[in-house]
Order: C-alpha cells, then sequence, then structure tokens
C-alpha cells in the first residue's frame, strides 16, 4: 500500500520552459512533504519542503504547491535547466503515529532537452 | 564537513550468503536510517537508529537488521541472500532521529548489491 505515489515515472520538458512534477499522498496525517532530486550513482539531496501549514513555498526556480484537500503536491521548475535532469522523489511525514519516518514516492525521472 | 559515506560501493553475492553494509554518518550526526531503492518502487524504509537504539523499523523481514555503534556508525547485514534483494541500499543521517521530529536527512551514494 503506497502511502506516496508518483504515477509519471518520467517527464520531459524543453529547455526554458516550465518543469511540472505531481505527487499524491494517501495519509492525511502527513504534515511535512519534501522533495529530493537524484543523480545517477549518487545519493539523493534534499531540495525544498512545504510544512501543511502553507500551500506555496519558493527556493530560487523551484516552487513546492500544497493541495491538503486533494492531498497532492507539486513541484515547479522554472526556468527548467538541462542540469535538472535528474530522479526526483516526494516524501512525507508526520510527528507522531507509524509515519514518523520519511516515507517516499517510487519517483520521477526528468529530462530536460536542450 | 565530510558528506555520508557508505562501504563498500558496489558488492555481487551469492543467493544463501550473508552481507554487510557499512555507513558513517555526518559528524555530529546521530542517527542514521538505512533505504532500499529498487527500481519502481522508490525508498523503501528498513529502519533507523540514534544513539545506538532502533527507533523505527519498516515492513521488511527478519533477514534485514542492523546495529549503531558509539561514533554513530551504523552496520546494516542482510542474512541469507535471495534474488530479491538486490538493490541500491541507502542510508541517510540527521542531527536528531527523524522518529523524534527530524525532516531533512542527508543521503550517502549508496551501496550496489547484486544477488546472483
Amino acid at each position: 500500500d503506497q502511502q506516496v505515489k508518483q504515477n509519471s515515472p518520467s517527464l520531459s520538458v524543453q529547455e526554458g520552459r516550465i518543469s511540472i512534477l505531481n505527487c499524491d499522498y494517501t495519509n492525511s496525517m502527513f504534515d511535512y512533504f519534501l522533495w529530493y532530486k537524484k543523480y545517477p550513482a549518487e545519493g539523493p539531496t534534499f531540495l525544498i519542503s512545504i510544512s501543511s501549514i502553507k500551500d506555496k513555498n519558493e527556493d530560487g526556480r523551484f516552487t513546492v504547491f500544497l493541495n491538503k484537500s486533494a492531498k497532492h503536491l507539486s513541484l515547479h521548475i522554472v526556468p527548467s535547466q538541462p542540469g535538472d535532469s535528474a530522479v526526483y522523489f516526494c516524501a512525507a511525514k508526520t510527528r507522531s503515529g507509524s509515519a514518523r519516518q520519511l516515507t517516499f514516492g517510487s519517483g520521477t525521472q526528468l529530462t530536460v532537452l536542450p | 564537513k565530510a558528506g555520508v559515506t557508505q562501504t563498500p560501493r558496489y558488492l555481487i553475492k551469492t543467493r544463501g550468503q550473508q552481507v554487510t553494509l557499512s555507513c558513517s554518518p555526518i559528524s555530529g550526526h546521530r542517527s542514521v536510517s538505512w533505504y532500499q531503492q529498487t527500481p519502481g518502487q522508490g525508498l523503501q524504509f528498513l529502519f533507523e537508529y540514534f544513539s545506538e537504539t532502533q527507533r523505527n523499523k519498516g515492513n521488511f523481514p527478519g533477514r534485514f537488521s542492523g546495529r549503531q555503534f558509539s561514533n554513530s556508525r551504523s552496520e546494516m547485514n542482510v542474512s541469507t541472500l535471495e534474488l530479491g534483494d538486490s538493490a541500491l541500499y541507502l542510508c541517510a543521517s540527521s542531527l536528531i532521529s527523524t522518529a523524534g521530529g527530524a525532516y531533512e536527512q542527508y543521503f550517502g551514494p549508496g551501496t550496489r548489491l547484486t544477488v546472483t
């Protein structure tokens, strides 16, 4: 039973355009969400996060949106650059109960075409 | 500050054997979590150790075990290896326990285990 789902295994975007990566979750107790980026042969690196008390968080070219009623979050990258090509994982956690550890989605491979 | 290191980086084992993987966290970090990454499954949480105690455990069989030493270094052991154990095993460290409230984790490069 996947509590965090990334339904698109891959996404291709032209350089300079917007990349939108989506993530859905089922556990309403999740109160903190993170995005990680992973290059081949490296471990995931933290990208951006958002608390459930907010609906948007921005950091440079990266913006995360949270829609709690829909249990949906998305990562927007504007403008997309070839160096952004990587696997992106969304993750969620709660401060109590059985989901205190980070629960990850299955990842989306983003390819930014020059 | 040095990052999270994992050894070995690559490993080939035969079905039925056992394996031990090692993880050294960022200096000062006391929490180490282990994950298994397989294609299409994302990162599956194995367990977390904090101050030499297991704080949290995922849904993996008892063949998967771990421990943490007083210097926060951690080892993960898999006994009686199965073909399905072939995966990238990642460890991540954080200052405090994720079970206790930490959110961001810093990952090592992983150990690629192949079981033949």
